[in-house]
């Protein structure tokens, strides 16, 4: 059974970079077949598609943030990473990661707990 | 892209039937047959109950189905349990670059 576990600071500056790590477990990124994103729930609001990256490297992202976001991916660990530059508050939310099957399939069959991420200076 | 709109909250009684609905539009919903539904009780991962409209993935419940109608989508627990008592999230894939719209969550209770 995969499973699939976030990790990192819960408190980042205003201004700064916010960098998640996903660990899988039961799986290896690289096997193909899967992008591998993140999602986020604002305060109060529903959720967010972040983006996603397939094991090639090739990413897709949410407009919205594209300007400010990387993911990436850590294949000697099976991780992927997510950066988000520039926070403000309004980036203050819980951060999922999450796994989409390929081809034309448009949903996540796979998430982490969540962490939970606060812009405070 | 806006969020698909859920009721806040439903509730229904052990046993009975309650149905989540999820509006979007034709650029969304509307559009395509790529509906999910996610089961999430606070501090655990999301589960995925019904993509496609309709499918369940295997170890997914029968209670739970899948509909759409329109530029509305709909969830239907059945037979409903205590177990059942979670938030639930639909999501469609929409046209744009954003690709992904997800809804605003509704609180099932069960009384």
């Amino acid at each position: 059974q995969v499973q699939l576990q976030e990790s990192g600071p819960g408190l980042v500056k205003p201004s700064q970079t916010l960098s998640l790590t996903c660990t899988v477990s039961g799986g290896s990124i690289t096997s193909g077949g899967y992008h591998w994103g993140w999602i986020r729930q604002l305060p109060g609001k529903g959720l967010e598609w972040i983006g996603y990256i397939y094991s090639s490297g090739n990413t897709y992202y949410n407009p919205s943030l594209k300007s400010r976001l990387t993911i990436s991916l850590d294949t000697s660990k099976d991780q992927f990473v997510l950066r988000l530059s520039s926070v403000t508050a309004a980036d203050t939310a819980l951060y999922y990661c999450a796994r989409r099957p390929l081809g034309m399939h448009y949903f996540f069959d796979y998430w982490g707990q969540g962490i939970l991420v606060t812009v405070s200076s | 892209q806006s969020a698909l709109t859920q009721p806040a909250s439903v509730s229904g009684s052990p046993g009975q039937s309650i149905t989540i609905s999820c509006t979007g539009t034709s650029n969304d919903v509307g559009a395509y047959d790529f509906v999910s539904w996610y089961q999430h009780h606070p501090g655990k991962a999301p589960k995925l109950i019904i993509y496609d409209v309709s499918d369940r993935p295997s170890g997914v419940s029968i209670r739970f189905s899948g509909s759409k109608s329109g530029n509305t989508a709909s969830l239907t627990i059945s037979g409903l349990q205590s177990e059942d008592e979670a938030d639930y999230y639909c999501s469609s894939y929409a046209s744009g670059n954003t690709l992904y719209v997800f809804g605003t969550g509704t609180k099932v209770t069960v009384l």
